[in-house]
């Protein structure tokens, strides 16, 4: 059975550092990776999509890698604001017949003005 | 403009009672999906439908019911047999195996 795991679970920095989320997965055989963010109270919000024949994922300030073969992913967020307070999750999707993406349970970031 | 809705945002149960949960999509997307959260925990896979008049079980569907009869709708119904139903719901969709969207959830309550 898949299983994500998210280090940290929490994480509090000055505003303008450049920071990284890890993500790791136990089964390597998987069709995608998403990251989201999700603010208290609220629905998740898609931030990148990577393919499992891709490396990495950019868009803005966020950059997301992926190495499938050792089960890793990181969340690269540069030249962090207030604004990107919030719980971060990845999820993978299964290869094969099978749906439903496997979530880690977050990582709780604070940006301190 | 396109998107997920889900309702109610607050739903009350009461003892014995069953409660649906509904999530309509408007994104013409194939698949949709159930995720319970509890607080400090990560989303955990109740039910997923990829096609019509089908779905899947995820890592915990006792307790829950749905159905898919069109393409737009996936109700969520909450059963008397579910003795631990506080928690966020989440209605996801996706469009061939990429990225899933989410509502903005239903937080069920025992009275």
């Amino acid at each position: 059975k898949q299983e994500v795991t998210q280090i940290p679970a929490a994480l509090s920095v000055p505003e303008g550092e450049n920071l990284v989320l890890n993500c790791s997965f136990t089964d390597s055989a998987i069709y995608n990776l998403q990251w989201f963010r999700q603010d208290p109270g609220k629905g998740l919000t898609s931030l990148l999509l990577i393919q499992s024949s891709q490396r990495e994922q950019t868009s803005g300030r966020l950059n997301a890698s992926l190495d499938k073969s050792s089960g890793r992913s990181t969340l690269y967020i540069a030249a962090s604001q207030p604004g990107d307070s919030a719980t971060y999750l990845c999820a993978v999707r299964p290869g094969g017949g099978a749906d439903g993406l496997t979530f880690g349970k977050g990582t709780h970031l604070i940006i301190q003005p | 403009d396109g998107g997920i809705t889900q309702s109610p945002k607050y739903l009350f149960r009461k003892e014995g009672q069953n409660v649906t949960l509904s999530c309509e999509q408007n994104l013409n997307h194939d698949a949709m999906y159930w995720y319970r959260q509890d607080p400090g925990q990560g989303l955990r896979l109740i039910y997923y439908s990829q096609i019509v008049n089908d779905f899947q079980k995820g890592d915990i569907a006792e307790g829950y019911s749905v159905s898919r009869e069109k393409k737009e709708s996936f109700p969520l119904t909450v059963t008397s047999a579910q003795k631990n139903p506080t928690a966020f719901y989440l209605c996801a969709s996706s469009l061939s195996r990429q990225l899933l969207f989410f509502g903005s959830g239903t937080q069920l309550s025992v009275l």
